[in-house]
C-alpha cells in the first residue's frame, strides 16, 4: 500500500540527548514536511522540503534539524537545544510542494515525551 | 498575518443531530482551503480541497462550502463513527515566490453519541 510511514511510533528521549524520528514516503510525492502537534493548538511547521537536498525552515525550527537525502526520506533530529520537545510529531508529504494546491498526505505520527 | 478560527472548540451532537463546523480566515490571497479528519493519536486523513467562493464539495454525510472569509463543514444525521476533531487548512499567495506552506486552524472536536 502507498503511503506515508513514521516510525517509532512511541519514542522517549533523556536531558540532553539527540533523537531522530524517521519518515518515509512510497507515493513518488516532491514536497515533505514536519509538523508539531500540541494539546490544543494547531499543527506547526517545524521543517518542509520541495526537492532532495534541500529545506527550509518553518515556524518554530530552532532546536530541530532535518536532511533530504533522498526523495523517499525526511528524517527529524530533536536535539537538546529544543527544551520542550515533548510533542506529537507528524510528517507529510504532497505532490508538487509548496507551489501548488495539492493536499498534504499524512502520516500516524510519533509521540515524544522526556525520561 | 494569516490566520486560519475554527469553532466551536468542541461539539456534541445526538446521532441524528444535523450541525455545521465553521472555519474563518483572514489571509493575503486564498489559494486554497482543505479540511481533514483526525482520529485520536492518528495523523489527519484529508477530505477535501475548496479553491473559490461558491465551491461545494460533498462526501456522503459531510459538505464543505466555501465564501470569501469562511468555510462550513456541514454534517447532516451524523453517526458515532463520525466523532473526531476535524482540521482546516488554507494555503496562500504571500510571499514573493508564492511559496508558503499550510496554515492550520486548532480544530473543532466533534463528539456523536448514539
Amino acid at each position: 500500500d502507498g503511503g506515508i510511514t513514521q516510525s517509532p511510533k512511541y519514542l522517549f528521549r533523556k536531558e540532553g540527548q539527540n533523537v531522530t524520528l524517521s519518515c518515509e514516503q512510497n507515493l513518488n510525492h516532491d514536497a515533505m514536511y514536519w509538523y508539531r502537534q500540541d494539546p490544543g493548538q494547531g499543527l506547526r511547521l517545524i521543517y518542509y522540503s520541495q526537492i532532495v537536498n534541500d529545506f527550509q525552515k518553518g515556524d518554530i525550527a530552532e532546536g530541530y534539524s532535518v536532511s533530504r537525502e533522498k526523495k523517499e526520506s525526511f528524517p527529524l533530529t530533536v536535539t537538546s537545544a529544543q527544551k520542550n520537545p515533548t510533542a506529537f510529531y507528524l510528517c507529510a508529504s504532497s505532490i508538487t510542494g509548496v507551489t501548488d494546491n495539492q493536499p498534504q498526505h499524512f502520516g500516524d505520527g510519533t509521540r515524544l515525551s522526556i525520561l | 498575518e494569516d490566520q486560519v478560527t475554527q469553532s466551536p472548540e468542541a461539539l456534541r451532537l445526538q446521532e441524528g443531530e444535523s450541525s455545521s463546523l465553521n472555519c474563518s480566515y483572514t489571509v493575503s490571497g486564498l489559494r486554497g482551503l482543505f479540511w481533514y479528519r483526525q482520529d485520536p493519536g492518528k495523523g489527519p486523513e484529508f477530505l477535501f480541497t475548496l479553491y473559490s467562493a461558491g465551491e461545494e464539495k460533498e462526501k456522503e454525510r459531510l459538505k464543505a462550502t466555501l465564501t470569501k472569509k469562511e468555510s462550513f463543514l456541514h454534517i447532516t444525521a451524523p453517526k458515532p463513527e463520525d466523532s473526531a476533531t476535524y482540521l482546516c487548512a488554507v494555503k496562500t499567495s504571500r510571499g514573493n515566490s508564492g511559496n508558503t506552506p499550510l496554515v492550520f486552524g486548532k480544530g473543532t472536536r466533534l463528539s456523536v453519541i448514539a
